[in-house]
């Protein structure tokens, strides 16, 4: 079965230094990969996806995610941890099954603190 | 752009009421999802549509329906209320293409009492 999974419900950081958050993934074929960043009371917002080339993805506020197939991972960081990023963060994956239908597969989201 | 709106922001119902979740997006978008959001339980889709006049289920369509009767309207409909179907409900609509990233609206928060 295609799946997400998040390990962390909370990652805390200091400002300043660098995250992490978690994602690995099980999925058959080529995976389509995506962070969503969700503020309070708000809706989620795009931050970056793998679809195909370098591991290395950069997206939006500074943050980029590491794609490692052998390790079915997609992990989330960022150099430098602002108290501003302090939010939920959720791993999406296409649902491979779907035959182009855009479908997602979402974790559970982590909780990103990021203290002063 | 307004992007994907949706309406209402806040709604209380009784058991056994219906009511109408509007969504709308102005970026000439195919394909539209409704999902719904439960504490610690990520994002669950219930319906989705490819285009106008397609719709489908997702992974947890019972006791909701949809329509897609023009590219920018996707609403959602609860049919007699139930305190399981308290809920943050978010809409979003991507470009066509499984490789395109969703854009998702405000939400509703629901409550059935």
């Amino acid at each position: 079965a295609q799946s997400v999974a998040q390990p962390e419900d909370q990652v805390n950081v200091a400002e300043g230094n660098p995250l992490t958050v978690k994602c690995t993934y099980s999925v058959s074929g080529n995976p389509y990969l995506f962070w969503y960043v969700q503020y309070p009371n708000r809706g989620l917002q795009f931050l970056l996806k793998y679809i195909t080339g370098d591991n290395l993805v950069k997206g939006s506020y500074g943050f980029e995610a590491e794609f490692n197939k052998s390790q079915t991972s997609f992990h989330l960081k960022k150099p430098s941890a602002l108290v501003s990023d302090s939010a939920l963060y959720f791993c999406a994956v296409r649902d491979s099954g779907s035959s182009n239908t855009g479908k997602l597969i979402f974790g559970q989201g982590t909780t990103l603190q990021v203290k002063p | 752009n307004a992007g994907v709106t949706q309406t209402p922001k806040f709604r209380i119902l009784k058991i056994g009421q219906s009511m109408t979740l509007q969504c709308t997006q102005d970026m000439n978008h195919n394909y539209m999802y409704w999902y719904r959001q439960d504490p610690g339980m990520g994002l669950k889709l219930i319906y989705y549509s490819v285009g106008a006049g397609i719709t489908d289920k997702g992974e947890v369509p019972n006791g909701y329906n949809v329509s897609r009767s023009t590219t920018e309207d996707f609403p959602l409909r609860l049919e007699l209320a139930a305190p399981s179907q308290t809920s943050v409900y978010f809409c979003a609509s991507s470009s066509s293409g499984a490789s395109y990233e969703q854009y998702f609206g405000p939400g509703t928060r629901l409550t059935v009492t």
